[in-house]
This record gives C-alpha cells, structure tokens and sequence, in this order.
C-alpha cells in the first residue's frame, strides 16, 4: 500500500539556520504530495502542496519540490524562525483515494 | 477560505457519559469529513470516512457503536464518544474536503479527559 516515510526528530536549529525535512512516498500511480503543519495544542494547517511531478509547492518561505524520479518531497527553508517550531507532517493523497496517507511526523525546534 | 471550525476545544467529564464534537465547514461544501484520533507526540489516526448522507466508513479497529458518526448536511459533521472511559481520553481532530483530489482542512482539534 502507499505509504510515506519522514526523518525522524526532533530537528533542533538555530534562528535563520537552514532547515531540510526529508520525505519520501511509496505510491502506485501519480499522488498528490502536501506537507502540513501543526502548531502546539492545535489541529493541522495545510503548508504547501504539489499535484504533479516537478511542480514546487511553496509558502511562508518554506519550498518543496514533487521529485517523482526519487520519490521524494523534502521540505526546505532558507532561514528559520522561533515561530517555525512546530511538527511537519507530509502526506500523500492518490488518484481515486480519498484518504491522506501521513508520514509519522517531524518536530522541529528553533531557538534564538 | 476554507476554514473548519471543530467545538469544543477541550471536553473534561465524567467516566460514562456521552461526548459530542462538532465539525463545520464555514465557507465551502464539505463532501467528505474525516475524523482522526492522535496520541501524544504520534501521528494522525484515521478513524473514519463520511460522505454527506451516507454512512460512515469506519477503519479496521475502530468500534462504530462507540464513535457514532454523523454527517447530515454539506457543512456539519459530528463525532460522539458514546459512554466515554478514560481510555478514550486524546486528542480528536476533523478535516473536511470538497471533494476529488482537494486538500483536506482540518478543525483545530478537541481535547477530551475521561475522568
């Protein structure tokens, strides 16, 4: 079955570091690849997405480019703030499925 | 846009009484609502499928009797934790899709104690 699989944490960083989670999909077909993030006591907000190889999902500064040659959807930033802590889930959804498949999740960690 | 609002945010009763969690999409139709179920510092549970009308469709393991599902209208789901024990005491978190290959937009969560 689909599944995604994401580097484990915590990732800890200093403010204006670069950050990199890793994530990368096993999938039949062609998903549609997002990360979402989850702030403290809160539900999930949807981060970026990315519907077909090569397109690069982008917000708030973070990037991720749909990488179908590597199975891969890591998850970048240039510079990192205190407000960036929380935990990043990337998820995959395929064609026909109505269910997002979640990697286990990555804490991140910024201090200033 | 799309907003889903999830009420309430933290439900503390007593062992045996039934707890009801609401799910809105504000500002689109939801065709689909999900209900998940997340442990401390772990991922997202998928409990259950809904699709407006219809019956939900409930994952291997998840006892239907004891999570009611309901999803009558475009715009309201609901999640009841029916005779609730402390067992059930995490975090229940819904998301809602308008459909195809459409993101899912998720409540904020409700946090339940089972005393």
């Amino acid at each position: 079955g689909d599944s995604v699989t994401q580097m484990e944490g915590p990732v800890t960083l200093s403010e204006e570091a670069f950050l990199t989670i890793n994530c990368t999909y096993t999938a039949t077909g062609y998903p549609s690849l997002f990360w979402y993030v989850q702030y403290p006591g809160e539900g999930l907000q949807l981060l970026l997405k990315a519907t077909k190889a090569d397109d690069k999902g982008s917000n708030k500064g973070f990037e991720a480019t749909y990488r179908k040659e590597t199975t891969s959807f890591h998850l970048e930033k240039g510079s990192v703030q205190v407000s960036d802590s929380a935990v990043y889930f990337c998820a995959l959804l395929n064609t026909g499925f109505q269910k997002l498949v979640f990697g286990t999740g990555t804490r991140l960690l910024v201090s200033p | 846009g799309a907003v889903v609002s999830q009420h309430p945010s933290w439900v503390i009763c007593k062992s045996g009484t039934s707890v009801k969690i609401e799910c809105r999409s504000l500002d689109f139709q939801a065709t689909t609502m999900f209900w998940y179920r997340q442990f401390p510092k772990q991922s997202l549970m998928l409990m259950a499928t809904s699709n407006e009308g219809s019956k939900a469709t409930y994952e291997q393991g998840v006892e239907k009797d004891k999570f009611l599902i309901n999803h009558a209208s475009l715009t309201l789901s609901t999640l009841t934790v029916t005779s609730a024990h402390p067992e059930d005491s995490s975090f229940y978190i819904c998301s809602a899709s308008d459909g195809g290959n459409q993101p899912q937009h998720f409540g904020d969560g409700t946090r339940l104690s089972i005393l």
